[in-house]
């Protein structure tokens, strides 16, 4: 399908193993967002990059929470050390560039439900 | 700080009738505001945004209307349909397509046949 790619879908760990969660995103979107949605919660930003660049990382909650995009498309989000409260689903969200003022929504994939136990 | 709040966590209406779901914001720094729809086990689905220097949006059923000196938005879906039943996600964000969302805590729809 031509929309964003999340895998996997599930997973399950147990407290102190390392993860990583990858994004494919939409085809020409420069720009990838990470987002991390808590029960009854709406998502909250994590991190965003444009192509490769990392240009906010002021939402990962503690240096265990790593993010890439070596080659601006494909993102991976690693988690090293996991606790229980990781436990969430993680978002990947893509746009396009804003073209003449006109602003490019957020296209979001159907995320990673993390499970540490 | 929650700069953007939803404050009814669930509505319920008649096939038919008009959905009005709610949402407030504190930022008056935000230049657009969006509204997302969920399905269990999906991601959230772009539905429709609206620009800071407008007022109202309108695309099919949905209409979003915009209330500044308020700082409130509200999203009409006008005939509500059951297939229309999921949790709506207010989103507010900066100027560009670099700029994060700030969510709402969502509102579960339940239109009923």
């Amino acid at each position: 399908g031509a929309g964003v790619s999340q895998s996997p879908r599930y997973k399950v760990a147990k407290r102190g193993q390392d993860v990583a969660l990858r994004c494919d995103p939409i085809s020409g979107h420069v720009s990838l967002f990470w987002y991390q949605q808590a029960l009854g919660q709406g998502p909250e930003f994590l991190t965003y990059f444009q192509n490769e660049a990392q240009l906010d990382k002021s939402g990962l909650p503690s240096d265990r929470f790593f993010a890439e995009r070596p080659e601006g498309s494909v993102s991976t989000l690693k988690i090293q050390r996991t606790q229980q409260e990781d436990s969430a689903v993680y978002l990947c969200a893509s746009s396009r560039r804003s073209q003449r003022g006109s602003y490019q929504p957020q296209h979001f994939g159907d995320g990673t439900r993390l499970s540490i136990l | 700080d929650q700069q953007v709040k939803q404050n009814s966590p669930s509505l319920s209406v008649q096939e038919g009738r008009i959905s009005i779901l709610n949402c407030d914001y504190t930022n008056s720094m935000f230049d657009y505001f969006l509204w997302y729809k969920k399905y269990p086990a999906e991601g959230p689905t772009f539905l429709i945004s609206i620009s800071s220097i407008k007022d109202k949006n309108e695309d099919g059923r949905f209409t979003v209307f915009l209330n500044k000196s308020a700082k409130h938005l509200s999203l009409h879906i006008v005939p509500s349909q059951p297939g229309d039943s999921a949790v709506y996600f207010c989103a507010a964000s900066g100027r560009t397509s670099g700029s994060r969302l700030t969510f709402g805590e969502g509102t579960q729809l339940t239109v009923n046949p």
